[in-house]
């Protein structure tokens, strides 16, 4: 089967560098995604892997090792409106993505 | 990239009966798809749907659901006799150029 697992909460302060984790299991791997999702909004894209490595766009970083079956986001100098839920996501050959449980995420002043 | 657009943005129904959820694409994209969300829960792949035929489908994606482009613009996903558990967000998404999935705003779907 497929499963993504990741931490159901993480908090943090204003400016500071949060880390959530993805760890995942699948017969089929084409890339890993990181989606954001408010209260209430629709999931928008943050970040994809295919590959190893590190992937930097403005604050947010992806992460993924293909052999850990390992991926994390990371989120820099945070801010009060970065609170929300993260979701990871694997694509498989139709490019349909599964999800994991999401990582609610409170940034705290 | 503008993401899609769907209609309405809440139906409310009554169990058993029938209801259409439109995605309407800003441009001729290929791939959609369509995902639910039940509250508090993560996001669910239901179906992918490439140059009018369905590619790919998930366990929940059952005959009571249906998916369509009728009039080569609008893509509309059916639910033929709604249930109490049928109530959750419906998103629609369609692949962009770098095959990054947008999602549009999605439809809350209330079966009473």
């Amino acid at each position: 089967g497929q499963s993504l697992e990741q931490p159901s909460e993480v908090t943090a302060v204003e400016g500071a560098i949060v880390q959530i984790n993805c760890t995942y299991q699948t017969s089929g791997f084409y890339g890993l995604s990181w989606y954001q999702q408010h209260d209430g909004g629709a999931p928008t894209f943050l970040s994809y892997n295919a590959l190893d490595g590190l992937e930097e766009t403005g604050r947010f970083s992806s992460f993924l090792s293909r052999s850990d079956s390992y991926g994390y986001l990371l989120l820099q100098e945070l801010q009060m409106k970065d609170s929300a839920s993260y979701f990871c996501a694997h694509e498989g050959s139709a490019r349909q993505l599964t999800f994991g449980s999401g990582t609610q995420l409170t940034v705290l002043p | 990239e503008p993401e899609v657009t769907q209609t309405p943005s809440h139906q409310v129904t009554q169990m058993g009966q029938e209801v259409i959820l439109r995605c309407v694409p800003i441009s001729n994209h290929l791939y959609f798809y369509w995902y639910r969300q039940i509250l508090g829960q993560k996001v669910e792949f239901l179906v992918s749907f490439y140059n009018n035929e369905i590619s790919e489908k998930s366990e929940i994606f059952d005959d009571q659901f249906s998916v369509e482009r009728p009039d080569g613009s609008n893509f509309t996903l059916k639910i033929r006799s709604t249930k109490l558990e049928d109530s959750a967000m419906y998103f629609c998404a369609r692949t962009g150029s770098t095959d990054t999935q947008y999602f549009g705003p999605g439809t809350r779907l209330t079966v009473l």
